[in-house]
Order: C-alpha cells, then structure tokens, then sequence
C-alpha cells in the first residue's frame, strides 16, 4: 500500500525567506505523480505544484518549486521569497494518475508566515 | 470555468440524526470523490465515482454512509445514523477522467459537527 509521510507537523517563516516543507513516500510503482495542496484556513485546498515520477526535472511554478528525488522516494516543496498569503496547511499527496485511483495524502504541515 | 460547488457548508446535528451533502463537480469532470477529512489529519477516500459508476468505495462505511451520483452529474453522500466521529470535513472533489496526472479540483467542503 501506498503512504505519504510528513515529518513537520508546523513551520515557521519569515517574510520574504524561503522555507522547505519535507515529504517522504513510499510505494512500489514506477510511474505516478506527486502533488502539493495547500488549504488555507477555512477555505478550499488548491493545487500548488505537481511532479511527474518518469520526469527527472523538477517541477517550479513561480515562487514554488520542488526538489524531487525518486530513488530516495523524497519530494520536498520549497518557497521562496515567502508571503503572507502563503501561511496555510500544505498537503502532500501521491496517485497513480489518470483516474485510476484516489489522492494519498500526508498529514500536513502548517506553515506560518511572520510578517 | 466554475469550480466545484458543495453544500452546505456547515451542518450541525446530534447523534443518531441523518445528514445530507450535495457536490456538483467540474463541467465535463466525469470522475467525482468524496474524501473525510478529519480535524489534524489529510483527506481519506469514501468513495470514487466515474459517470454514474462506483470505481472504488471499500473505505466508505456503508453500514452509515451512502452515495449516489445517478445521472453522471453532481452527487449527494447520506450518513445515517450520524456518530460522534463523523465530525469531520467532507470534501468533494473531480477529475477530468482524461487527464493523464489525475489532477484533483476541491471543493470548499462541508464542515460537519456530530452532538
């Protein structure tokens, strides 16, 4: 079975500093595809980056960029030059892709942002 | 494009009560899941729908919860008799069954609270 772990339960950032959010998988499939959510408080969970397992490129969307490392089954989500808005619980997830199956999600980070 | 709409999005209600969520997904997102998503934990998967078909719902407790998505479109999910432990968040969630990432669209959620 697949699992997703998060180490952190809680981060803290200063403004404008970069932060990384640990996550560590496990699961013996060659291809699938890892996702960060992030859920702000009270509001819907949004999609923030997502990796390709055969893709050896990491992944980056603006300020929010992954380091992906498959053979330590590591998927690490980093960002930069942090903002208030970005204080929220931050998901990893893993699937198999297409609609062949559900989201496995970790149990979050919170991440907080200090002005 | 409208995202995924639920309601409602708060409900309380004593135990041993019955209790409703409606979901109405992406247009044209013919894969639907509803997740349980716990006060400090990720989503867990209920159920998955494709079109009006049930693809995966072996961690729905059916001897409560019940789903149905009868014309392929939104879908409702019942839990009767309610326990204290169904206080949760109840996220709806779709897919566009052709998108070979499986990338998953949230709704707000339904905010749950058992008495």
């Amino acid at each position: 079975a697949q699992t997703v772990t998060q180490s952190q339960p809680e981060m803290s950032v200063q403004e404008a500093e970069t932060v990384t959010l640990s996550c560590t998988y496990d699961t013996s499939e060659s291809d699938y595809y890892l996702f960060w959510y992030k859920q702000p408080p009270s509001r819907q969970m949004i999609l923030v980056i997502r990796q390709e397992a055969y893709k050896q490129q990491n992944a980056t969307e603006n300020r929010f960029s992954v380091n992906f490392q498959k053979a330590a089954k590591s998927f690490s989500l980093k960002i930069s030059d942090s903002q208030l808005g970005d204080a929220a619980m931050y998901f990893c997830a893993w699937n198999y892709g297409g609609s062949q199956g559900n989201l496995i999600f970790g149990k979050g980070t919170k991440l907080s942002v200090k002005p | 494009e409208a995202g995924v709409a639920q309601s409602p999005r708060y409900k309380i209600i004593e135990k041993r009560q019955s209790v409703a969520f409606w979901c109405n997904p992406i247009s044209g997102h013919a894969t639907l899941y509803w997740y349980q998503q716990i006060l400090g934990q990720g989503p867990k998967l209920l159920i998955q729908f494709q079109n009006n078909g049930v693809v995966d719902d072996s961690q729905l407790p059916k001897d409560r919860f019940s789903a149905e998505r009868l014309k392929g479109v939104d879908s409702t999910l019942k839990i009767q008799p309610a326990k204290l432990e169904d206080s949760a968040v109840y996220l709806c969630a779709s897919s566009f069954f052709r998108d070979r990432e499986g990338t998953q669209y949230f709704g707000p959620g339904t905010r749950l609270l058992v008495l």
